[in-house]
């Protein structure tokens, strides 16, 4: 059973930084396209960035370019996003989202709430 | 990018009712990568439909998406108790997925 588990949320000020990581069981990463996802309370969900089988390839989200980097350690498993410069426009629930073999994005982890507030 | 517009914004059904969403792109979707979710309240979203009409492992026959270009349907054919929620469909092009603004379905 695919499983992925997030860890590295919380409170962060203005300005601050913030890594998410997200470790995988049941599933290959090096296999697979990964996705960050966020989505504001109540609102809408937002994708943020992406990257592919082995890392070589990454996009971002006109509004988090510049300031975010998606990485992985396919030895560990594990996807990161590195989040700098943070703005309180940030704040969301972030989830780390498995790409499928047709572009729909097949698994998602149970997310964790960023808050960006002084 | 690609900007997808969803319709409408609420559907108020009652249970056993057939249920269609519809999902409109500013520009063709090439090979047609438009997927639908399904979120609850306080649940991560849940793939549906992939490539617009491929259900996903375990979703029911009721769910059923069609469409091809720039205008794409979502159909519960019956809706049952446990249906209501938001579902949000998303494309995939060169490297940049979007989603659309989401459309909830509540109990009549």
């Amino acid at each position: 059973e695919v499983e992925l588990v997030e860890s590295g949320g919380g409170v962060v000020q203005p300005g601050g930084s913030l890594k998410l990581s997200c470790a995988a069981s049941g599933v290959t990463l090096s296999r697979y396209w990964m996705h960050w996802v966020r989505q504001v309370p109540g609102k809408g969900l937002v994708w943020v960035s992406f990257g592919n089988s082995d890392g070589s390839s990454t996009n971002y989200a006109d509004s988090v370019r510049g300031r975010f980097t998606i990485s992985r350690d396919n030895a560990k498993n594990t996807l990161y996003l590195q989040m700098n410069s943070l703005r309180a426009e940030d704040t969301a629930v972030y989830y780390c989202v498995k790409g499928g073999a047709d572009g729909g994005f097949d698994y998602w982890d149970q997310g964790t709430l960023v808050p960006v507030s002084s | 990018e690609i900007v997808l517009t969803q319709s409408p914004g609420t559907l108020s059904l009652s249970p056993g009712e057939r249920a269609t969403l519809s999902c409109r792109a500013s520009q063709s979707i090439s090979g047609n990568y438009l997927a639908w979710y399904q979120q609850k309240p306080g649940q991560a979203p849940r793939l549906l439909i992939s490539v617009a009409s491929n259900r996903a492992t375990d979703i029911p026959d009721r769910f059923s998406g069609s469409g091809s270009g720039t205008d794409f349907t979502l159909t519960i054919s019956r809706l049952e108790p446990e249906d209501f929620a938001v579902y949000y469909c998303q494309q995939y092009g060169s490297l940049v997925w979007t989603f659309g603004q989401g459309t909830k379905v509540e109990i009549k």
